[in-house]
């Protein structure tokens, strides 16, 4: 199975600083199609994941432009330019480019 | 209103069997692949099983390959998940996600819904 690492798993960032997440996966992520299936999640306390970039850097429906993604091949980030309290929660990176589906151990982030 | 709303689980012994469904609403369902996946309490996300969009294709973790059964009936827009010999490492929140995609062919990895999920607790 792939291996997902994320970096850092703690994450403490004062309100209207950026935070940046790393993303590595111990094969390159670029599908048969071309495209390069990596995702990025976020969960509130108490909720289920909620979908925030796919296929590296494309934003999902509803998701404030103070969230992007980057990278190719095997490194990939999530940053958020701007933090703000409804942020806190776990981050976690997946790959759907090889079978099976493998996820990021997550990333807690937390105000400072 | 696009929603996937999880339903059927409970607490159970080792050794018994549970169903888990799933009812969607909002979109076309015969145009997207399904998954299954669950979260051990404070631990992280785990894959645990796919059908296509055609139910043509299916796949499971290998931690469940042989116990787990997932179906999916187009005529109610639901998705199962049948689950046997449970074990109490099954103890999880089990969360059924939409595939961008339908999984025709090649199958890749591409989640853009979720549902709240349901939680399994297998205990003695």
């Amino acid at each position: 199975d792939v291996v997902m690492t994320q970096s850092p798993l703690s994450l403490p960032v004062t309100l209207g600083q950026p935070a940046s997440i790393s993303c590595r996966s111990s094969q390159s992520l670029v599908f048969t199609d071309g495209n390069t299936y990596l995702n990025w999640f976020q969960q509130r306390p108490g909720q289920s994941p909620r979908p925030l970039i796919y296929k590296v850097s494309n934003r999902d429906f509803g998701v404030p432009d103070r969230f992007s993604g980057s990278g190719s091949g095997t490194d990939f980030t999530l940053k958020i330019s701007r933090v703000e309290a409804e942020d806190v929660g776990v981050y976690y990176c997946m790959q759907g480019a090889h079978w099976p589906p493998t996820f990021g151990q997550g990333t807690r982030l937390e105000i400072k | 209103q696009v929603l996937l709303v999880e339903s059927g689980g409970g607490v159970v012994q080792p050794g018994t069997s549970l169903r888990l469904s799933c009812v969607a609403s909002g979109f076309t369902f015969r145009s997207h692949a399904l998954h299954w996946v669950r979260q051990a309490p404070g631990k992280g996300l785990e894959w645990v099983a796919v059908i296509s969009y055609d139910e043509k294709y299916k796949s499971y973790a290998d931690s469940v390959k042989g116990r787990f059964t997932i179906s999916r009936d187009s005529s109610k827009n639901t998705l199962h998940l049948q689950m046997n010999r449970l074990r109490v490492d099954d103890t999880a929140v089990y969360s059924c996600v939409r595939d961008r995609g339908g999984c025709s062919g090649d199958c890749y990895g591409d989640f853009d819904l979720w549902g709240q999920g349901t939680l399994v607790t297998v205990s003695s």
